[in-house]
């Protein structure tokens, strides 16, 4: 199975900083990343697919990126509403597979 | 509107059974996978099982963590999947949730979860 590991594990940022999470893939898997939303107590939600693509209704601080088998999801400037977990998962090969997750807090 | 709606979740001992259903509305049921993860307390998410489309006659997938424990099965006519969970233990204590592949290959929409406790 592919392994993604993800850092950090948790993350203390004040509003409107620059936050940026990253997942390494353990082989090449294209773009097939997708990167999840987990708010507190609620479901995980799709927020960028192919590596780089939003998901309807995300806000455009959001964005995804990838260098090489490093993925990354950077929120532009942080929002209250941000605040959760964050997980990505790759699609390149059965299984899919995810990243261990980042706690996002606020500072 | 898509709606993932889990239940029969509960509290069950070690050596039980419990059989988990996702009713699903707003989307063409039958032309997609459906997939059950979990997600222990406190922990990250895992792929449990999950079922193809009739167009791919079914395959089904599991966790070696499951295998040979867990059945994942779907009813296209009432738009239902299931999760048969056989000799469970501890370790499978978790909020499982229901999710849909729209030919995406990723996890396009979520349940709420349906919350699983395996003890004595």
């Amino acid at each position: 199975d592919i392994q993604m590991t993800q850092s950090p594990a948790s993350l203390s940022a004040s509003l409107e900083e620059i936050v940026t999470i990253t997942c390494q893939a353990s082989q090449d898997i294209g773009n097939w990343l997708a990167w999840y939303q987990q708010k507190p107590g609620k479901s995980p939600q799709l927020l960028i697919y192919d590596a780089t693509s939003l998901a309807d209704g995300v806000p455009s601080r959001f964005s995804g990126s990838r260098s090489g088998t490093q993925y990354s999801l950077k929120i532009s400037r942080l929002q209250v509403e941000d605040i959760g977990s964050y997980y990505c998962q790759q699609a390149h090969s059965n299984p899919p597979t995810f990243g261990s997750g980042t706690k996002l807090e606020i500072k | 509107e898509v709606q993932l709606v889990e239940s029969g979740g509960g509290l069950v001992q070690p050596k039980g059974s419990l059989k988990l259903s996702c009713a699903a509305s707003g989307f063409d049921f039958n032309s997609y996978g459906m997939s059950w993860v979990r997600q222990a307390p406190g922990k990250g998410l895992d792929l449990v099982a999950d079922i193809s489309s009739k167009s791919y006659n079914y395959a089904t997938y599991y966790a070696d963590s499951v295998k040979d424990r867990f059945t994942i099965s779907r009813d296209d006519s009432q738009s239902m999947v299931y999760l048969q969970m056989d000799n469970l233990k501890t370790e499978d204590t978790a909020l499982y949730y229901c999710t849909v592949d729209e030919g995406t290959d990723y996890f396009d929409y979520w349940g709420q979860g349906v919350m699983v406790t395996v003890s004595s």
